[in-house]
């Protein structure tokens, strides 16, 4: 069974940072891109990043570039967003999404539960 | 970007009618689209892939066609536990942009 579970969300004041990571079980993670969406509260769906089965390419919102970076550990089949600079927009529940390929495709299937960041002062 | 334009945003039908949502994307995408249900409080799933494709063990009474621009979901018989949002999602171009939603309510 394919598990994405999240975790490192929590209060964090505006300007601040904050890193999440995503342990993934159930698939060979190595083999497959993973990716990052999130939520705001009440809101739709937004696509933030993307990061490829070895690790060599990545991709970012333009309402995240230069402020958060994606990377993974397949020796550890664990995927992580630093964030940093957060401002109170990017208040949301964060979800890791495993790819239905290797590549950036953003052709998502299973979703981890999700990790809530809450950016106030 | 390409955007995705969702309708209705919200409805309401009984328990055995046939629910559409349509999704519109501002390019052809051939049929680069995933359909999503979300329930309250939940992440979403994955139901429909490349426009007409059922994700493993998803009933057969959710349905999705369509290519190039316009795309279509159907649930063919609504059931109390279809209550829902319901996302489209294109992935023919980074990034991949999901329609507004649509909330599905029991009448």
């Amino acid at each position: 069974e394919v598990q994405l579970v999240e975790s490192g969300g929590g209060l964090v004041q505006p300007g601040g940072s904050l890193r999440l990571s995503c342990s993934a079980s159930g698939f060979t993670f190595s083999g497959y891109a993973v990716h990052w969406v999130r939520q705001a509260p009440g809101k739709g769906l937004e696509y933030v990043s993307a990061i490829s089965s070895n690790g060599g390419s990545t991709y970012y919102a333009d309402s995240v570039k230069g402020r958060f970076t994606i990377s993974r550990d397949n020796s550890k089949n664990t995927l992580y967003l630093q964030m940093s600079s957060l401002r109170a927009e990017d208040t949301a529940v964060f979800y890791c999404v495993k790819g239905r390929g290797s590549g950036r495709t953003p052709s998502l299937d299973y979703w981890g539960q999700g990790t809530l960041v809450t950016v106030s002062s | 970007d390409i955007q995705m334009t969702q309708s209705p945003s919200s409805l309401s039908a009984s328990v055995g009618d046939r629910v559409t949502i349509t999704c519109q994307a501002s390019q052809d995408i051939s049929n680069y689209l995933n359909w999503y249900q979300q329930k309250p409080g939940k992440a979403p799933k994955l139901l429909i892939y490349d426009a007409s494709n059922l994700q493993t063990g998803v009933p057969s009474r959710f349905s999705g066609s369509g290519s190039g621009t316009d795309f279509t979901f159907t649930i063919s018989s609504l059931q109390p536990e279809d209550i829902a949002t319901y996302y489209c999602q294109q992935y023919d171009n980074l990034p991949g942009t999901f329609g507004q939603g649509t909330k599905v309510e029991i009448k």
